[in-house]
């Protein structure tokens, strides 16, 4: 089966950056995707790595490394409306083109 | 573009009445997802469709739910009877194909609390 495990919540100031990991155990996968969700809204995707390595846009990075089983997203200069859920997520060879998300880690900004 | 649209937003019904979720998918994207997210967890799948066919719907508990997208365009979602444990967020959500599944569009979802 599919298991993604992810920090259920984090706490950083404004400003600083945060890292939110993603540990998962699967036989294979096509990619980890990375989705926000504010409170009462609609996940909004992020980012997408296919391959290892570090994906950059704006203020948020993703990074991928299949070997370690491993991935996590970077939050950088952080402002008080990316308080919210992150949520990883991955298309596993064997579940039929579906994707299987994590629990979710909430992430709490301070002034 | 216009997003992906859900109706209601919010709905509370008595255990053992049926109800029923609308969605209409962003223009042109060919797959249709249903997710039900409960508080504090990720959303999980419960149906998958390309154009009006049904797929991946193992997830769907079908003694109780049901789903049609009989154009191709928009879907509903019904559970009937509710009980009290399906209180939660039903999501639907968007891609352009079965090749983008790893980005999806998501509508707000409708709220559904079964007392």
């Amino acid at each position: 089966g599919q298991s993604l495990e992810q920090p259920s919540e984090v706490t950083a100031v404004e400003g600083a950056i945060v890292q939110i990991n993603c540990t998962y155990q699967t036989s294979g996968f096509y990619g980890l995707s990375w989705y926000q969700q504010h409170d009462g809204g609609a996940p909004t995707f992020l980012s997408y790595n296919a391959l290892d390595g570090l994906e950059e846009t704006g203020r948020f990075s993703s990074f991928l490394s299949r070997s370690d089983s491993y991935g996590y997203l970077l939050l950088q200069e952080l402002q008080m409306k990316d308080s919210a859920s992150y949520f990883c997520a991955v298309r596993p060879h064997n579940a039929g083109n579906m994707l299987t998300f994590g629990g979710g880690t909430r992430l709490m900004v301070k002034p | 573009e216009a997003g992906v649209v859900q109706s209601p937003r919010y709905k509370i019904i008595e255990k053992k009445q049926p109800v029923a979720f609308w969605c209409n998918p962003i223009s042109g994207h060919n797959t249709l997802y249903w997710y039900r997210q409960n508080l504090g967890q990720g959303p999980e799948l419960l149906i998958r469709y390309e154009n009006e066919e049904a797929v991946d719907d193992s997830q769907l508990p079908k003694d109780r739910f049901s789903a049609e997208r009989l154009k191709g365009v928009d879907s509903t979602l019904k559970i009937q009877p509710a009980e009290l444990g399906d209180s939660a967020v039903y999501l639907c959500a968007s891609s352009r194909n079965r090749d983008r599944v790893d980005e999806q569009f998501f509508g707000p979802g409708t709220r559904l609390t079964v007392l």
